[in-house]
């Protein structure tokens, strides 16, 4: 089983909701990773868990929040959102971070900031 | 950071058609993936390829990392081919940071 699923598959929200985008996969995979990716653009990496911890946070503002639960489960917090903040959010997992790393996608949530 | 060229930006077929998409990169890297984004925004897992050439169906993929690029070819396109193929490297003793390209933006018509 190569699937990574991601639960909502779209999302509104206003500028001062609270909500969780989740993903999860099965894989046994020990790296898991957010990107955010804008219209027409490739996708940008934001954070990287490595044994449920994190290991790359690249600069992303404090509104966005993860977590990673357990080694299956990666959430991502979503609070005080900004219009754009709008994109589509993907989830990818990978063996690990060391050699023989390829990722797999989830087929992302897309979010909406109002 | 390593810096990751596809070519060309757009390319518009025929059914039928064959095509070669390029991706160059200016460092030596550890892993190179190619994907395809489908219209509904799913990026699918064509070649996982630092080195060598693969097979799969109708696409191959040759990469040759001592040349820092790396090639997708497409025989026989199909409508369902359509989307953005996107090739993502990670530098060799970097951060595992993959790095993506702009990507090839792919019509085919009927």
């Amino acid at each position: 089983d190569t699937e990574v699923t991601q639960t909502p598959k779209h999302l509104v929200m206003g500028m001062t909701n609270k909500k969780s985008l989740k993903c999860e996969q099965h894989m046994g995979h020990r790296a898991m990773y957010w990107y955010k990716q804008k219209a027409k653009k490739p996708p940008e990496l934001m954070f990287v868990y490595s044994y449920e911890k994190l290991s790359i946070n690249e600069s992303v503002p404090s509104r966005f929040s993860p977590e990673c639960p357990n080694s299956s489960l990666l959430n991502l917090h979503l609070h005080a959102l900004q219009p754009e903040d709008s994109a589509l959010y993907l989830c990818a997992s990978s063996e690990g971070l060391a050699g023989y790393n390829e990722q797999f996608f989830g087929p992302g949530t897309r979010l909406t900031v109002l | 950071g390593i810096q990751v060229e596809q070519s060309p930006p757009d390319l518009i077929l025929q059914e039928g058609a064959n095509s070669t998409l390029r991706c160059n990169f200016s460092d030596s890297v550890n892993n190179l993936q190619w994907f395809h984004q489908n219209p509904w925004g799913q990026l699918i897992n064509l070649f996982y390829i630092p080195s060598g050439t693969k097979q799969n169906g109708r696409l191959s993929a040759t990469t040759v990392a001592t040349e820092r690029y790396s090639l997708l070819y497409i025989s026989s396109s199909q409508t369902t081919d359509s989307g953005v193929y996107f090739c993502a490297v990670e530098r060799s003793g970097g951060s595992y940071i993959p790095t993506f390209g702009r990507g090839t933006s792919l019509i085919v018509h009927p």
